[in-house]
């Protein structure tokens, strides 16, 4: 059974929509993830979290807002969606400290 | 800031030679991670092998790298290469948080 499960796996929006990725982790993990690949910038780190605390944000748009209900989800949500957009984002989760990042399956997002 | 660099974008070898992609990183943290992950296609990455220890070869699934500190490398290395092996190859740096380098892709080819 997948430890990181993101939903939806494959996503189709159009330009100026909003989409909101989730992600819960079953690992007993204290610190959770957001990453971006694309063809352009491979596994580009966006968020981090620990226990529903902000600790990084390397993404420069506010588009993209991070939300966490509980300390095992940590959704993604993205406004005024552009056709730039378009990547797989990639959830993660570590124990902090340790380091070690488990991905999730990820959601291929592609922005018409 | 810190930075991880993968001279290398592709590197196509024939099943049976060796392996080897390279890994540079900049931190002013004294003690990092680093890390290699794989992904093969449609897959998401995951860990391959990890090292925080100076000067001591780390290895699984048959591949091996050392952290070398004073040369900031961490270079990944097999001694014969796979089919199996074709993937993207990612070297990741551990301080504050992880960070990738671009990815080599390896090819094998039978």
């Amino acid at each position: 059974d997948p430890k990181i499960i993101q939903k939806p796996k494959y996503l189709v929006a159009v330009t100026g929509s909003e989409k909101i990725l989730i992600c819960e982790q079953y690992l007993g993990h204290n610190a959770m993830y957001w990453y971006r690949q694309s063809a352009k910038k491979p596994l580009e780190f966006m968020f981090s979290y620990s226990y529903q605390k902000l600790m990084d944000n390397q993404t420069a748009s506010s588009r993209f807002q991070p939300q966490s209900s509980k300390k095992n989800h940590l959704d993604l949500q993205i406004t005024a969606l552009k056709p730039d957009d378009s990547a797989t984002y990639f959830c993660a989760s570590s124990q902090l400290g340790e380091n070690t990042l488990y991905f999730g399956a990820g959601t291929r997002l592609s922005v018409l | 800031g810190d930075s991880v660099t993968q001279t290398e974008g592709l590197v196509t070898l024939t099943e049976g030679l060796p392996v080897m992609l390279n890994c540079t990183y900049q931190t002013i943290y004294s003690n990092p991670f680093l890390f290699w992950y794989v992904q093969h296609l449609n897959e998401s990455p995951r860990l391959l092998l990890k090292s925080f220890t100076d000067n001591k070869r780390t290895e699984h699934q048959g591949f091996h790298a050392t952290l070398h500190k004073s040369s900031s490398s961490f270079h990944l290395q097999k001694s014969s290469a796979q089919l199996s092996d074709s993937a993207l190859y990612y070297c990741a740096l551990g301080a504050y948080k992880v960070i990738f380098g671009k990815g080599t892709h390896l090819h094998v080819l039978p």
